[in-house]
């Protein structure tokens, strides 16, 4: 049980376009989900916190306007990375959470922005 | 701030000893720490919480210890396989009130060798 998928696992994309990936718990209702953001060599950073039906709340230095988080279901959070750059280039993971303390994770989704 | 620390970049152990990984907080007082797996290019797959109520938990091979005095937790694996060489990842959390994102530690590298 407590299984999290995540779509696409891989993206490439022009600078300047938009990028939408999506995160489903499968076999649980989550409540709350995470997204974190992981850099190579580096830990994962959390970006964003989001409760089903609300909006989201950033971590310091997360810009909402170019991370639209959207947690529509219980099942179903999304994450759009706005006028993609370079530098947005990283490994986006998201977690998920049913009232528990444990947060299961998404296989994870390779942003690339050329 | 928040300050996680887990021992050494890397850490190589012969097939069959115990692996004990050490990660250390300070300037803060978790209600609960998380210890997950990560494999290269994968997001990280939960293994054991313990609150901090509790001194030792243990499943299967793995076992964990919590010292709230010390601000310390221990990760032990028994009978250590080959399989078992990822990185090992420790995140304190609690208190916030409903899930907490995690803040993660930058991770301990476990090599088994056979």
């Amino acid at each position: 049980g407590a299984v999290v998928s995540q779509h696409p696992s891989r993206v490439i994309c022009k600078s300047g376009t938009s990028v939408k990936i999506e995160c489903r718990s499968l076999d649980f209702q989550a409540t709350t989900m995470f997204w974190y953001r992981q850099f190579p060599k580096q830990s994962l950073m959390l970006m964003a916190t989001s409760n089903e039906g609300s909006k989201a709340t950033y971590e310091q230095g997360v810009e909402k306007d170019k991370f639209l988080i959207n947690h529509a279901s219980l099942t179903l959070s999304t994450l759009t990375v706005t006028s993609a750059h370079p530098e947005d280039s990283s490994f986006y993971i998201c977690s998920a959470s049913s009232r528990t303390d444990t947060q299961y994770f998404g296989p994870g989704t390779r942003l690339t922005v050329l | 701030s928040q300050k996680i620390e887990q021992n050494s970049e890397a850490l190589n152990i012969q097939e069959g000893k115990t692996a004990t990984l050490t990660c250390n907080y300070t300037n803060y007082s978790p209600a609960y720490l998380q210890w997950y797996r990560q494999d290269p290019g994968r997001g990280p797959v939960f293994l054991l919480l313990i609150r901090e109520n509790e001194k030792e938990k243990r499943k299967e091979r793995l076992k964990v210890t919590f010292d709230t005095t010390l601000k310390q937790s221990l990760f032990h694996i028994t009978a250590s396989q080959p399989a078992d060489s990822a990185t090992y990842l420790c995140a304190p959390g609690g208190r916030g009130g409903g899930a907490d994102g995690l803040t993660f530690g930058k991770g301990t590298h476990l090599i088994i060798q056979p």
